[in-house]
């Protein structure tokens, strides 16, 4: 398996809150990705990372912000949490599918926001 | 932009029965498209990856094609067993920095 590791996998918290859910890998790939999943809309790409502090927005970034300081960690930040970020998010790292290679996916953070 | 669809959401089939889930796509400018496992409560496990020069791969009693022209994929899945029992998503690689779009998955139910 991949090592990638994502923390905290479980997360209960209060509307209006920030939340910082990160995910560390041991396989020093390019590439680092922070997907949500919901019921009906599968996974939906919140932020991607294609480089230490080269970040850049996907199709759901409103009320998230993502660093990345090291190669191997990327971190996902809800600045101020809503219900409507209830979701179970998940990390994904490559080393860049332009090439053929595979991305490999982290277990899962479940954040709910109550 | 890449819309991605999978017919049918759900399925259920007797032990033995081999079957075909589906999965279309509305760019056919991909570089490569992606079949994934899904437990419940876990994260994705990458099948099969056909690159886009590729009609087809295999990998035991999986085998995907991919259509480019038609804007399609397909996955197919010999002498089902109760283990197969899983969502299954398709992913196509499009744009720039290697991002994914997803289907919303075809849930498979393989009964004894």
């Amino acid at each position: 398996d991949a090592g990638i590791t994502q923390s905290p996998r479980h997360k209960v918290t209060e509307t209006g809150t920030p939340v910082t859910l990160r995910c560390h890998q041991t396989e020093n790939h390019r590439y680092m990705y922070w997907y949500r999943q919901d019921p009906g809309h599968g996974l939906r790409l919140i932020h991607y990372s294609y480089g230490v502090k080269d970040t850049d927005k996907g199709e759901v970034s409103d009320g998230y912000s993502v660093s990345r300081s090291k190669t191997e960690d990327f971190l996902l930040t809800l600045e101020s949490a809503t219900s409507s970020q209830t979701s179970v998010y998940f990390c994904a790292i490559s080393p860049g599918t332009d090439s053929g290679n595979t991305i490999y996916f982290g277990e899962g953070s479940w954040l709910t926001v109550v | 932009k890449q819309e991605v669809t999978q017919i049918p959401a759900a399925l259920s089939v007797p032990e033995g029965e081999n079957l075909v889930l589906n999965c279309s796509f509305t760019d056919s400018a991909i570089y490569n498209l992606q079949w994934f496992r899904q437990d419940p409560g876990k994260g994705l496990t990458s099948l099969l990856l056909i690159q886009s020069s590729q009609r087809e791969q295999t990998s035991g009693r999986l085998n995907a094609s991919l259509d480019k022209s038609s804007g399609r994929s397909t996955l197919y899945i010999a002498a089902s067993q109760p283990g197969d029992s899983a969502t299954y998503l398709c992913a196509a690689y499009t744009g720039t920095a290697s991002k994914l779009t997803f289907g919303t998955g075809t849930r498979l139910q393989v009964t004894l």
